[in-house]
């Protein structure tokens, strides 16, 4: 059975801090790595992709890897209170540049609440 | 910029009835998608459909529900009897391809009663 598990907070940060979300896989298969964020309601909304290990940036957001421990997180710095939502951790067994469908593993996600 | 459109927004049903979810996928896509969200759960995946047929499908996706893409823009969700567990929110998704990330559509609530 294929787990990502989140904590599911709620994490409250203020405004301007480093939000800090982390996520952990069990299939070590695991290639590619998505954050997505999804207000409520909504659909889940791609904010970034990572499938090596270390770091990677977009703007104000950025992911890490660990392969070895199993393990991504997202930081996003600069908080605002329109980033409060649910953040999505997915997994898929493809590596992103692989040809073939895709079946991501989601996480429950966690609840971010930047508060002004 | 494009999106993935679904319709309708939301569907109310009795158990037992016949469903048709809609989705029309970014026209340039390839691969299309179908996810679910019961209220406060995880997104899960249903079924993935490359070339006119089914490449993968889970666990939930039984004999009671199909995919069909009756047309070069229309991708469907059927639901052939549907149960009260099958009320969540329905995504449909499309990706290009390789090195392309899956757009989720605004998605279909389905409520059975």
């Amino acid at each position: 059975q294929k787990e990502v598990e989140q904590n599911s907070g709620p994490l409250s940060v203020p405004e301007g801090a480093i939000a800090s979300l982390n996520c952990t896989y069990s299939d070590r298969g695991s290639q590619s790595f998505f954050w997505y964020r999804q207000y409520s309601g909504k659909s889940p909304e791609l904010i970034m992709f990572i499938y090596s290990n270390g770091d990677k940036e977009d703007g104000r957001f950025t992911a890490q890897l660990n392969k070895a421990s199993q393990y991504v997180s997202l930081l996003i710095r600069d908080s605002q209170p329109s980033d409060s939502a649910t953040y999505l951790c997915a997994v898929a067994p493809l590596a992103y540049s692989g040809a073939g469908s895709y079946q991501l593993t989601f996480g429950k996600g966690t609840k971010l609440s930047v508060i002004p | 910029e494009p999106e993935v459109t679904q319709t309708p927004s939301h569907q109310v049903t009795q158990m037992g009835q016949e469903v048709i979810l809609r989705c029309v996928p970014i026209s340039n896509h390839l691969y299309f998608y179908w996810y679910r969200q019961i209220l406060g759960q995880k997104v899960e995946f249903l079924v993935s459909f490359y070339n006119n047929e089914i490449s993968e499908k889970s666990e939930i996706f039984d004999d009671q529900f199909s995919v069909e893409r009756p047309d070069g823009s229309n991708f469907t969700l059927k639901i052939r009897s549907t149960k009260l567990e099958d009320s969540a929110m329905y995504f449909c998704a499309s990706s290009e391809g390789d090195n392309s990330p899956l757009h989720f559509g605004n998605g279909t609530r389905l409520t059975v009663t």
